[in-house]
C-alpha cells in the first residue's frame, strides 16, 4: 500500500531563514506526491505536486520540494521563510484514484 | 467563484442523533471526497465518488453513508452519532479520477457529538 510519513510534528525557524519541511514516501510503482498547506479554520490548498520530470518542483508562494528517488523523500523548502508560512503542511501521495495523508507537520515561523 | 462549498459550518448533536453533511461544487469536477481530519491523525478519507454514479470506501467509512446526488454536489450522513465521530470534515473535488490533479477543499464542518 502507499504511504507518507512526516517525521517531524512541528518546525520552528526563524523570517528568513530557510526552511525544510520533510516528507518520505513508500510506493508500489512511480510516485505521484503532493504538498498541501493548511491555515487557521480552513480547507487544504495545493502547493506543488512531482509527477515526473524535474527533481526540483516549484509551486505557490515561493515554496519548492525536492524529489529524492534514493532516498524516497519529497521535502518542502523555501529559501527565505516569512510569518505568514505559519500554517499546517501536508504531504500526500496518489494510491489508485485517491490520495493517501501524512499526519502533517506544523510549521512555525518566529519574527 | 465559490469553489467547494460545504453546509453546515459548525454543528452539535447528541449521541444518537442524526444527520446530513452538504457539499457542492462549481468546477465541474468528476471526483469527490469526504475526509476527517483529527489531531495528530492527519486526513483519513471516508469515502469516494471516482465520477458520478459511484461511490467507494474509504480508510474509515464505518457509521457512515454517502450519496452522490449528481455531479454537482456529494453528501456525508452519519445515521447515529457517536462521541467518537467528533471530528472536522472536509470535502473535497478533483478533475480527474486518476488522481494526477490537486485535490481543491471546502472549508470544513466542525461537528461535536456530545
Amino acid at each position: 500500500a502507499q504511504s507518507v510519513a512526516q517525521p517531524e510534528d512541528q518546525v520552528n525557524v526563524a523570517e528568513g531563514n530557510p526552511l525544510t519541511v520533510k516528507c518520505t514516501y513508500s510506493v508500489s510503482g512511480n510516485p505521484y506526491l503532493f504538498w498541501y498547506v493548511q491555515y487557521p479554520n480552513r480547507g487544504l490548498q495545493f502547493l506543488l505536486k512531482y509527477i515526473t520530470g524535474d527533481n526540483l518542483v516549484k509551486g505557490s508562494y515561493g515554496f519548492e520540494a525536492e524529489f529524492n528517488k534514493s532516498q524516497t523523500s519529497f521535502h518542502l523548502k523555501k529559501p527565505s521563510a516569512l510569518v505568514s508560512d505559519s500554517a499546517l503542511y501536508f504531504c500526500a501521495v496518489r494510491d489508485t484514484d485517491k490520495l493517501i495523508f501524512g499526519t502533517g507537520t506544523r510549521l512555525q515561523v518566529f519574527p | 467563484n465559490a469553489g467547494v462549498t460545504q453546509t453546515p459550518k459548525f454543528q452539535v448533536l447528541k449521541t444518537g442523533q442524526s444527520m446530513t453533511l452538504q457539499c457542492a461544487q462549481d468546477m465541474n469536477h468528476n471526483s469527490m471526497y469526504w475526509y476527517r481530519q483529527d489531531p495528530g491523525m492527519g486526513l483519513r478519507l471516508i469515502y469516494y465518488s471516482a465520477s458520478e454514479g459511484t461511490t467507494d470506501k474509504g480508510e474509515v467509512p464505518n457509521g457512515y453513508n454517502v450519496s452522490r446526488l449528481n455531479k454537482r454536489e456529494f453528501s456525508l450522513r452519519l445515521e447515529s452519532a457517536a462521541p467518537s465521530q467528533t471530528s472536522v470534515y472536509f470535502c473535497a473535488s478533483t478533475e480527474d479520477r486518476g488522481g494526477n490533479q490537486p485535490q481543491h477543499f471546502g472549508d470544513g464542518t466542525r461537528l461535536s457529538i456530545l
